[in-house]
């Protein structure tokens, strides 16, 4: 399968733990997207990059969040002392030059539960 | 502030017949419009955009969009549908900041379609 992969698709973990969530993407996109998605609602988005710079970020990402893409492939989503409001579906999206005019492609997310 | 909106949370449509959902924008200057679709335990899936030209978009598996600016609308149709057709479908539009469209795009929070046999 050639299409955009994260992992863990599932993450359980007690208030106050950190997460991690990995993102790869299609191989010849050199744009990346993190959006959220919680139950009855549209994905919102968190961050953007373009190769290794995260050029975007949403007020949304508090400081206990980060991202990171380093060579510009892959990208991680750190979620530090995680909160029960933290819970939802992490989405990552790749596109390239052309995914400027908004034709992502998505994962299939990864699903935190904080308890 | 960009947006959109979908006033409907489900549209059931008997299989065959034509189906519409309705997605209503508010959006300063030209908007980039966009329909995704979700199916169970699948990503996101792009349908169709609009950034300029003919109001009639044409999209994959058979769907549609008008866009109507005097209506700020931007409707999601099919002709005939499938039992297949059920998911949650999202409109979306592009962000705009200081007059320059954005990397980010906002979406509604969604639509589910039942199609009924």
């Amino acid at each position: 399968d050639t299409g955009v992969s994260q992992d863990p698709r599932h993450k359980i973990t007690k208030r106050g733990q950190n997460v991690t969530f990995r993102c790869d993407p299609i191989s010849e996109h050199n744009r990346l997207y993190w959006y959220r998605q919680t139950l009855g609602q549209g994905p919102e988005f968190l961050t953007y990059f373009q190769n290794e710079a995260q050029l975007e970020k949403s007020r949304l990402l508090s400081d206990r969040f980060s991202a990171e893409r380093p060579k510009g492939s892959f990208s991680t989503l750190e979620i530090q002392r995680t909160e029960q409001g933290d819970s939802a579906m992490y989405l990552c999206a790749s596109s390239g030059y052309e995914g400027a005019m908004g034709e992502l492609f998505f994962g299939e997310g990864s699903r935190l539960t904080v308890l | 502030a960009q947006s959109v909106a979908q006033p409907e949370d489900q549209v059931n449509v008997a299989e065959g017949n034509p189906l519409t959902v309705k997605c209503t924008y508010s959006v300063s200057g030209n908007p980039y419009l966009f329909w995704y679709v979700q199916y169970p335990n699948r990503g996101l899936q792009f349908l169709l955009k609009y950034i300029t030209g003919d109001n009639l978009v044409k999209g994959s598996y058979g769907f549609e969009a008008e866009f109507n600016k005097s209506q700020t609308s931007f409707h999601l149709k099919k002709p005939s549908a499938l039992v297949s057709d059920s998911a949650l479908y999202f409109c979306a539009v592009r962000d705009i900041f200081h007059g320059g469209a954005t990397n980010k795009l906002i979406f509604g929070t969604g639509t589910l379609l039942a199609v009924q046999p």
